[in-house]
């Protein structure tokens, strides 16, 4: 069974840097075809997608953030990190992490698995 | 980034009564790979989305049979043949032609 949590600080402060972990069991990292996310979903607004790590240490990144997301993978840990740097105002929000699992014969490139989410408040 | 557009924004329906989510992108979802990258996620109140539909049509794992999605290109439709009261939130329509990967506004299906 696949699962994913995020933990990070509840409270940050205007400039701070954010670091968020997302902890998963039930899958590997280094497993062909697999990727972990990171989006978020600000109170009451739409979700938005952020960054993506593949088994391949392959990352993509949403340009809107404009370079402050950085995305990194500790295997050994099962653990995803996403760093967000000079956070605002506009970075309050719940974090997920979810998982995908693409292969060449079911090229999916859904988020099947979610973590429950963890809430930042910049202030 | 390619813009997704729901309709409506707010559902109200009654039990047993069906159920349309429209969703428009600004760009074709085809891949070059033959695919068709659209997704559809529930998201109930306080909870994380759940994904219910992959590639236009394709149910996830536990989705039930009331739920089928269609479409082709930038046009595609979330259908619920008899709304059940556990259907309840936000429903969300996603793009996964290319990133960075798109979100709709969300539909807030409302039970009567």
């Amino acid at each position: 069974q696949i699962t994913l949590k995020e933990s990070g600080p509840t409270l940050v402060k205007p400039t701070q840097t954010l670091t968020l972990t997302c902890t998963f069991s039930g899958f590997s990292l280094s497993g062909t075809g697999v990727g972990v996310a990171w989006l978020r979903q600000p109170p009451g607004k739409a979700l938005e997608w952020l960054t993506l790590i593949y088994w391949d240490d392959d990352k993509w990144y949403n340009p809107s953030l404009k370079g402050r997301l950085t995305i990194a993978s500790d295997t050994s840990r099962n653990q995803v990190l996403l760093t967000v740097t000079n956070v605002g105002p506009e970075d309050s929000a719940t974090y997920y992490c979810a998982h995908r699992h693409s292969v060449t014969s079911r090229p999916v490139r859904a988020f099947a698995i979610w973590g429950p989410g963890t809430t930042v408040t910049v202030s | 980034d390619i813009v997704m557009t729901q309709s409506p924004l707010s559902l109200p329906v009654t039990p047993g009564e069906p159920a349309s989510i429209s969703c428009r992108s600004s760009q074709s979802l085809l891949d070059s790979n033959g695919y068709t990258y659209l997704d559809w996620y529930l998201q109930k109140p306080g909870q994380s989305p759940q994904l219910l539909i992959y590639f236009v049509s394709y149910r996830a794992s536990g989705v039930p049979d009331r739920f089928s999605g269609s479409g082709s290109g930038t046009d595609f439709t979330l259908k619920i043949s008899r709304v059940e009261a556990e259907d309840a939130g936000v429903y969300y329509c996603m793009q996964g032609r290319q990133a960075p990967y798109t979100f709709g506004q969300g539909t807030k299906l409302e039970i009567k």
